[in-house]
């Protein structure tokens, strides 16, 4: 089975740095993903990373290190625009298909 | 704007009903996945259709069904409704079969069971 990990609530102010962290159990999967949602709004696809590293996508950059179990996702330039749920997903190897499986989310407040 | 639609917006219904949602996919996408999403959790997969059939299926009882339409547009079908089926009901959509992490998810529908 899979089960991703995340901080329930982050707060930050306008202009600084945040991080939220995803950590996971799964079998094995093909990436990992992380969506943006506005309070009743769709997901959002922000950033995927397939392999370990860094990827970066303007304010946005994302991590993943499969031998810790472990990625995050990196706000840079903080907005109140950016206050919103944010939840890190892989699609498991087994099961076919498109199938996401979602972390637990975290709310980001982002405040003046 | 991803132009995946869902209709209806919100929908309210006593327990022990039916109920059938609708979801438009994106042009040229021919895949859809449902997803229900609790207050304050993560989306869980429901199931996918790919090419009008089902290929894909979450830990949901089987009176949650759906179809694919040769539009690729969708329904999700619950029946015999539980208080717990309360949630959001997201669709989304992707351009292909082939696996993909990046789904085009549409606003949802919000549901609540009386």
């Amino acid at each position: 089975g899979q089960s991703l990990e995340q901080p329930s609530e982050v707060t930050a102010v306008e202009g600084a740095i945040v991080q939220i962290n995803c950590t996971y159990q799964t079998s094995g999967f093909y990436g990992l993903s992380w969506y943006q949602q506005h309070d009743g709004g769709a997901p959002t696809f922000l950033s995927y990373n397939a392999l370990d590293g860094l990827e970066e996508t303007g304010r946005f950059s994302s991590f993943l290190s499969r031998s810790d179990s472990y990625g995050y996702l990196l706000l840079q330039e903080l907005q109140m625009k950016d206050s919103a749920s944010y939840f890190c997903a892989v699609r498991p190897l087994t099961g076919g298909g498109n199938k996401l499986t979602f972390g637990t989310g975290t709310q980001l407040k982002v405040e003046l | 704007e991803t132009g995946v639609t869902q209709s209806p917006t919100h929908l309210i219904k006593t327990r022990g009903q039916q109920v059938t949602l609708r979801c438009s996919s994106q042009s040229g996408h021919n895949t859809v996945s449902w997803y229900q999403q609790a207050l304050g959790q993560g989306p869980q997969f429901i199931f996918q259709y790919y090419r009008e059939e089902e290929n894909g299926r979450g830990n949901f009882p089987p009176r949650f069904s759906g179809l694919q339409f040769p539009n690729y547009s969708s329904e999700l079908n619950v029946n015999a409704l539980e208080l717990d089926d309360s949630a959001l009901y997201l669709c989304a959509s992707n351009p292909g079969g082939q696996g993909t992490d990046t789904q085009y998810f549409g606003p949802g529908t919000r549901l609540t069971v009386l």
